[in-house]
C-alpha cells in the first residue's frame, strides 16, 4: 500500500496569514502516460463529508476560492492557502487514487492563532 | 445537480451484517465509478473499495476482503455497500463518493452525507 504522510498534524495560523501543508507519498503517484500526479486534497469540517479542493495535484475544483492552491510532483506534495479566512478551520487530508487500495494522509488541523 | 443520498443510521450486533445504499442522481450513474469510504470516530478517512459499472468487478481493499461486497442497481441508479461479521471497530461513518472522471480513475467530487453505523452489543 502506499503511504501517506501529511505534516503537520495541525497547525495554528493568524487571520489573512499563509497555511502550507505537506503530503508525501511512500513511493511515486506519477504516471508518465498520461503525465498526470494521482493526488488530491480534501477539506473536512466538523460533521461534513470531505470536500474536493485540489485533483491531479495541483487542478482547484470548480468553485474552489483561488486562495487555495495545490503543488508538488511525484512523491511530494503541498496544499498551501495564501490568506487564512475562519472558514477555513477544517482538518485537510490528501489522497493518492494512482494505487489501490487509495489511501488517505492522517489529516492536518488547521485552527486560527 | 449532482448528489448521492445514503440510507440512514444502523444500530448493529457483533457477527451481524449491514448494508447501506447510496442512490444517486443528476448525472449518468453508468459513467462513473462510485467509491466507499469510512471514518470512525474522531479518526482519519479509510477507503474501502471500489466499483464502476464500465469497469467490471468491483475491487477492495485488502483489509475488506471477504467481508465486504459493493454493488450497484443501474435500473435505480443505487450503490450498495454490504459489510459482514461486524466488530465494534466497524463502528463508522461510512460514505459513499462519485469518481469525478468518467470512464477513468480519477478524484472523488461528490459525496454521500455519511451514515453512521455503530456495532454494539
Amino acid at each position: 500500500d502506499i503511504v501517506m504522510t501529511q505534516s503537520p498534524d495541525s497547525l495554528a495560523v493568524s487571520l489573512g496569514e499563509r497555511a502550507t501543508i505537506n503530503c508525501k507519498s511512500s513511493q511515486s503517484v506519477f504516471y508518465s502516460s498520461d503525465n498526470k500526479n494521482y493526488l488530491a486534497w480534501f477539506q473536512q469540517k466538523l460533521g461534513q463529508p470531505p470536500k474536493l479542493l485540489i485533483y491531479w495535484a495541483s487542478t482547484r475544483e470548480s468553485g474552489v476560492p483561488d486562495r487555495f492552491s495545490g503543488g508538488g510532483s511525484g512523491t511530494d506534495f503541498t496544499l498551501t492557502i495564501s490568506s487564512l479566512q475562519a472558514e477555513d478551520v477544517a482538518v485537510y487530508y490528501c489522497q493518492q487514487y494512482f494505487g489501490t487500495p487509495q489511501t488517505f494522509g492522517q489529516g492536518t488541523k488547521v485552527e486560527i492563532k | 445537480q449532482v448528489q448521492l443520498v445514503q440510507s440512514g443510521a444502523e444500530v448493529k450486533k457483533p457477527g451481524a451484517s449491514v448494508k447501506v445504499s447510496c442512490k444517486a442522481s443528476g448525472y449518468t450513474f453508468t459513467s462513473h465509478g462510485i467509491s466507499w469510504v469510512r471514518q470512525a470516530p474522531g479518526q482519519g478517512l479509510e477507503w474501502m473499495g471500489w466499483i464502476t459499472y464500465y469497469n467490471g468487478n468491483p475491487s477492495y481493499a485488502q483489509k475488506f476482503q471477504g467481508r465486504v461486497t459493493l454493488t450497484t442497481d443501474t435500473s435505480t441508479t443505487t450503490a450498495y455497500m454490504e459489510l459482514r461479521s461486524l466488530r465494534s471497530d466497524d463502528t463508522a461513518v461510512y460514505y459513499c463518493a462519485r469518481e469525478r472522471d468518467p470512464f477513468a480513475r480519477s478524484s472523488l467530487d461528490y459525496w454521500g452525507q455519511g451514515t453512521l453505523v455503530t456495532v454494539s452489543t
